[in-house]
């Protein structure tokens, strides 16, 4: 069974900082793995997905890793903002692409 | 467009009470989902509808059944419910089951 786990659970960082999220898998046998953000009581807006076969992507300030091989993946955000704050989640779609198990997200803060 | 649209946005029900849960997308999506998430835990998927099949997650009781009356709907209805349903019921649809899952802003759900 697919074990998805997020490191750290929460962090707080000054607006500016760059900072790295980190995403952890027990089963590499994975189709793509994806990036969500959840603010406060709302629904989950995709940011990145990551294909197996893949290494990286971005998308505007954002960018995020995959190594399938140590099962890690890892979202770097470059000069956070007030506006980044919200919680993190990663999932994992399994190969036979019936299960995509999220890992308990990491609650970011940016202070102004 | 790339809008999934719940309704209602809060429902309180009774434990003898029958309701309903709408999700609708208009992105010609082939997959949708539910998905059950508990204050401060990831979503924990409950149903997948693809390819006119439903497939469901076996630990979801039956008191919560869904239907699918078309490609662009699917409904979970509710039927003596007990007071630890209560959560945000998120909805999901993607292209395929392997892409991107786009989610709607949730129904909270409370179950007196």
């Amino acid at each position: 069974k697919q074990e998805v786990t997020q490191i750290p659970a929460a962090l707080s960082v000054p607006e500016g900082e760059n900072l790295v999220l980190n995403c952890s898998f027990t089963d590499s046998a994975i189709y793509n793995l994806q990036w969500f953000r959840q603010d406060p009581g709302k629904g989950l807006t995709s940011l990145l997905l990551i294909q197996s076969s893949q290494r990286e992507q971005t998308s505007g300030r954002l960018n995020a890793s995959l190594d399938k091989s140590s099962g890690r993946s890892t979202l770097y955000i470059a000069a956070s903002q007030p506006g980044d704050s919200a919680t993190y989640l990663c999932a994992a779609l399994n190969s036979g692409y019936s299960t995509l198990t999220f890992g308990k997200g990491t609650m970011l803060l940016v202070s102004p | 467009d790339t809008e999934v649209t719940q309704t209602p946005k809060h429902l309180v029900m009774g434990m003898t009470n029958k309701k309903s849960l709408k999700c609708e997308q208009h992105m010609g999506h082939r997959a949708m989902y539910w998905y059950k998430q508990k204050a401060k835990k990831p979503p924990e998927l409950m149903f997948v509808y693809s390819y006119e099949k439903l497939s469901i997650n076996e630990s979801v009781p039956s008191r919560f059944s869904p239907e699918c009356p078309n490609s662009s709907l699917l409904n979970l209805h509710l039927h003596a419910l007990q007071p630890e349903d209560s959560a945000l019921y998120l909805c999901a649809s993607s292209q395929l089951v392997a892409d991107t899952q786009y989610f709607g802003p949730g129904t909270r759900l409370t179950v007196l």
